[in-house]
């Protein structure tokens, strides 16, 4: 079974400028999260997707985050525009019913 | 946010020791997960518990639900040097499927 998918693994850009990361889920799987992980610290979730309808998006940063999910499958989770403490792995979940399986992470680094 | 407190915070032993590592928090969980994360990847699932009182093993790796169902403890017997890694405790508080991960702690294991 195929894990989840995220890409691209890694993502330099410079403060104010827009940047977009895309999370293939598990097959089956309903349920999409994409967390932030700053360096040191653990997971913390962004916003929490079930097929295609948002579930939870409180502790999303609304004025520079966006996420979709179009097709109640993959997602995008963008951020426009960028700040320097936006540093950090931006990990993508799946689930079918609790347990949450991850992707690698896109490693993002704002200059 | 509610936090786990996870501890300790880092642990230096050699290889074939046997290693516990515990997470604690104020209030009650309904589900505790351990991961293990490798550096550039995402966080692994190892152990999954799902009731008070219950201890699971996966290979050298035991896990228990606290029975007061605010803590977890893992441990790992007979180190190995891939046993290095970030090991984050997670769960799920009350009735929400939101997971809360605790703050990691990081194992080296020396031959």
């Amino acid at each position: 079974e195929a894990g989840v998918a995220q890409s691209p693994r890694y993502k330099i850009i410079e403060k104010r400028q827009s940047v977009a990361f895309w999370c293939n889920p598990i097959s089956g799987h309903a349920t999409l999260y994409w967390y932030q992980q700053i360096l040191g610290q653990g997971p913390k979730l962004l916003i929490q997707f079930q097929n295609n309808g948002v579930v939870d998006d409180s502790q999303l940063p609304k004025d520079r985050f966006s996420a979709e999910r179009l097709k109640g499958v993959d997602s995008t989770l963008k951020i426009q525009p960028a700040k320097l403490e936006d540093s950090a792995v931006y990990l993508c979940a799946s689930s079918l019913k609790v347990t949450q399986y991850f992707g690698p992470g896109t490693r993002l680094t704002v200059l | 946010g509610q936090q786990l407190n996870q501890s300790p915070q880092s642990m230096f032993i050699q290889e074939g020791e046997d290693v516990s590592m515990n997470c604690t928090s104020s209030s009650i969980f309904n589900t505790w997960l351990w991961y293990k994360q490798d550096p550039g990847e995402g966080p692994v699932l190892l152990i999954a518990l799902y009731k008070a009182g219950e201890l699971t093993s996966n290979g050298r790796l035991t896990a228990q639900f606290g029975i007061t169902r605010k803590d977890s403890f893992l441990n790992i017997s007979a180190s190995i040097p891939s046993d290095v890694g970030i090991y984050f405790c997670a769960g799920h508080e009350g009735n929400t499927d939101k997971l809360i991960f605790g703050t990691g702690t990081r194992l080296q294991v020396f031959p």
